[in-house]
């Protein structure tokens, strides 16, 4: 299975700071596609990127996808306190396991 | 009008008990899923259903069973329910297996 990691586990920023989290993945994809989960709610899709892109946007995120390095990374900028959240990414291939996600945490 | 609907949104049971989890989606969606978080946040398949025809069963008990009555909705049925089933279950539906994923509000499974 492609299993999406995110790294780091855990982000504590203030607010109007920029935040990056990272995502691997083990094998050949579609494509990959961050979502956000707030506490006790469902996922939300925030981008898709395709295997052949390798970097995409969207407000103030910012998607990079280097299939070399089975990576992916997003930017979150000029942050929020709203941002707080959890942040999955998931590799899209024959099939898919999100990883345990990105803890964010935005301090005013 | 809520794209992706799931109940009940919180379910308490004994062990050994029978118990279904309903999926709606209004989306006009070709492939509907069932995941499960569990208490350290990972989430993982379980089930994708495109246009009624199971495309993914992951490794898990058979005491699970999809049920789709139609392409609108995904049941998710548990048999003898243990104490290591209590998590969050999500359901989701996406226009093909390879598009973005429009999640339920998830159903707290807890079994004491």
């Amino acid at each position: 299975s492609q299993q999406g990691e995110e790294d780091p586990q855990a982000l504590s920023i203030q607010e109007g700071e920029n935040a990056t989290m990272n995502c691997s993945y083990k094998t050949s994809i579609n494509n990959l596609q961050w979502y956000r989960q707030n506490s006790g709610r469902g996922l939300v899709h925030l981008i898709l990127i395709r295997s052949n892109e390798r970097e995409k946007h969207s407000g103030r995120l910012r998607v990079t996808l280097d299939t070399s390095k089975k990576s992916s990374s997003l930017l979150i900028t000029a942050s929020r306190a709203a941002d707080t959240a959890s942040y999955f990414c998931a590799a899209y291939g024959q099939n898919f396991v999100f990883g345990p996600g990105t803890r964010l945490s935005v301090l005013p | 009008d809520t794209a992706v609907s799931q109940t009940p949104k919180y379910l308490v049971t004994q062990m050994g008990n029978d118990k279904s989890i309903k999926c709606e989606q209004n989306l006009g969606h070709d492939t509907m899923y069932w995941y499960k978080q569990d208490s350290k946040k990972f989430l993982k398949i379980m089930f994708s259903y495109n246009n009624k025809e199971l495309i993914i069963n992951e490794t898990v008990p058979n005491r699970f069973s999809p049920k789709s009555p139609d392409k609108a909705h995904l049941n998710l049925h548990i048999n003898s329910l243990e104490l290591g089933d209590s998590a969050v279950y999500f359901c989701a539906s996406s226009q093909d297996q390879y598009a973005e994923a429009f999640f339920g509000q998830g159903t707290r499974l807890t079994v004491v």
